[in-house]
């Protein structure tokens, strides 16, 4: 059971948006700045946003991702196949004095 | 260009002993904290801990700690895993990567390796 809290599956149609949700506490999300990777089968993990709402050269405006309270989302608007993927929030957890991750969503592009 | 280049599958049986690598190039290698995560079959990504090449000061996850150690060798910039007496339940990829942030809180990794399959079984 992961620390962090994500829908394990959302689906949405080529070029619609979708939004992916990471639940925490005052002790990680709240707290702590918020990261989101993207990962393929088969590929290693790619960072996609850090420190909230920042995006790594390469990226895409397509996704953004935003923090209120002790909650993150992750955005994506046109959606394309190719987004079809494994999405995770990652941040600090000050009381564990460790890194957590959420459980994953797996993204469906219908 | 910043690579981080994981040693190959490794199939071993339980109770024996496994170390794998993780090279880092392109980046100043010490000055960087490097993560190792793990994913068991079907399973999410979990966060193991984390080194600084540095100095080998390291930060595990309460749920790895005392079952894996991480060391480094600064002088050959490479980070390693190691297991004293390996489990099935330890099969898994295992990726490391390279922990971008300034502090902890700001918490990311921003380079991964490829990952490293590791398979217990008798």
């Amino acid at each position: 059971q992961s620390v962090l809290t994500q829908p394990p599956s959302v689906s949405a149609a080529p070029g619609q948006k979708v939004t992916i949700s990471c639940s925490g506490s005052s002790s990680n999300v709240g707290n702590n700045y918020v990261s989101w990777y993207q990962h393929l089968p088969g590929t290693a993990p790619k960072l996609l946003i850090y420190d909230n709402n920042e995006r790594p050269s390469g990226i895409p405006d397509r996704f953004s991702g935003s923090k209120s309270g002790t909650s993150a989302t992750l955005g994506i608007t046109g959606l394309q196949t190719g987004d079809e993927a494994d999405y995770y929030c990652g941040t600090w957890d000050s009381s564990l004095g460790a890194g957590v991750f959420g459980g994953g969503t797996k993204l469906t592009v219908l | 260009e910043v690579q981080l280049v994981q040693s190959g599958a490794e199939v071993k049986k339980p109770g024996e002993s496994l170390k794998i690598s993780c090279k880092g190039s392109g980046y100043g290698f010490s000055s960087y904290w490097i993560g190792w995560v793990r994913q068991m079959p079907g399973k999410g990504l979990e966060w193991m801990g984390i080194i600084y090449p540095g100095d080998s000061n390291t930060r595990y996850s309460p749920s790895f700690q005392g079952q894996v150690t991480f060391s480094a060798d600064k002088s050959i910039s490479s980070a390693y895993l190691q297991w004293s007496s390996l489990k099935a339940s330890d099969t898994a990829m295992y990726y490391c990567a390279r922990f971008g942030g300034s502090t902890f809180s700001h918490h990311y990794f921003d380079y991964w390796g490829q990952g490293t399959l590791v398979t217990v079984s008798s």
